[in-house]
């Protein structure tokens, strides 16, 4: 089972549009973190919001966390070509993280 | 990138057979992890590691078995691969301080079994 489901499953934008992409999960969490996966590649960590926070920015990324309603979303400004990817959440909970299906994100140049 | 290397990368191999995964970290760390992944279940947790010999099971681990006999090596078994393990397998690290912090993946090692 998933404790992470990611919405929309696929997304298809032009350059400099924003991406934004949803992750509902349903139980107790400490942290949510987002990773990135290139076709073939190993997953990298973008950001991780902890169970207090809400908001959090790093660089062109926002993430937001809204533990009432159990539910983050990943923001991408400016879209650039090499942000295409798939984009995963994961939740955490005592040692172990947890992953959605991800998020196929297309930047079209 | 964190020292974190997968071998074999590809592996081919057939129904009934023994397969050992092997994941080597140069940076130290507590916590390792094998997870798979597969079209449509993202990725799934396998075993995990909080350290030499001390190893738990995560939410798929039917038909693998772990070992951890030194911090660096986390190695991964399927005592007779069956063809629903054919998969992309990924090691992870992580170095968490009083929660689960960041996953440093490796590149992932590709299984198929006939």
């Amino acid at each position: 089972s998933q404790q992470g489901e990611e919405d929309p499953q696929a997304l298809s934008i032009q350059e400099g549009e924003n991406a934004t992409m949803n992750c509902s999960y349903k139980t107790s969490i400490n942290n949510l973190q987002w990773y990135r996966q290139n076709s073939g590649r190993g997953l990298v960590h973008l950001i991780l919001i902890r169970s207090n926070e809400r908001e959090k920015h790093s660089g062109r990324l926002r993430v937001t966390l809204d533990t009432s309603k159990k539910s983050s979303s990943l923001l991408i400004t400016a879209s650039r070509a090499a942000d295409t990817a798939s984009y995963f959440c994961a939740t955490a909970a005592g040692n172990k993280l947890t992953f959605g299906g991800g998020t196929r994100v297309l930047v079209k140049p | 990138d964190a020292g974190i290397t997968q071998s074999p990368r590809h592996k081919v191999t057939e129904t009934g057979t023994p397969v050992t995964l092997r994941c080597h970290q140069t940076e130290n760390h507590r916590y390792m992890y094998w997870y798979r992944q597969d079209p449509g279940h993202g990725l799934r947790l396998i075993h995990y590691s909080y350290g030499v010999k001390d190893t738990d099971k995560g939410e798929v681990s039917d038909g693998y078995s772990v070992s951890r006999s030194k911090t660096e090596d986390f190695l991964l078994t399927l005592e007779s691969a069956t063809s629903s393990q054919t998969s992309v397998y990924f090691c992870a690290i992580s170095a968490p301080s009083g929660d689960t912090g960041e996953l440093f993946f490796g590149e992932g090692s590709r299984l198929t079994v006939l």
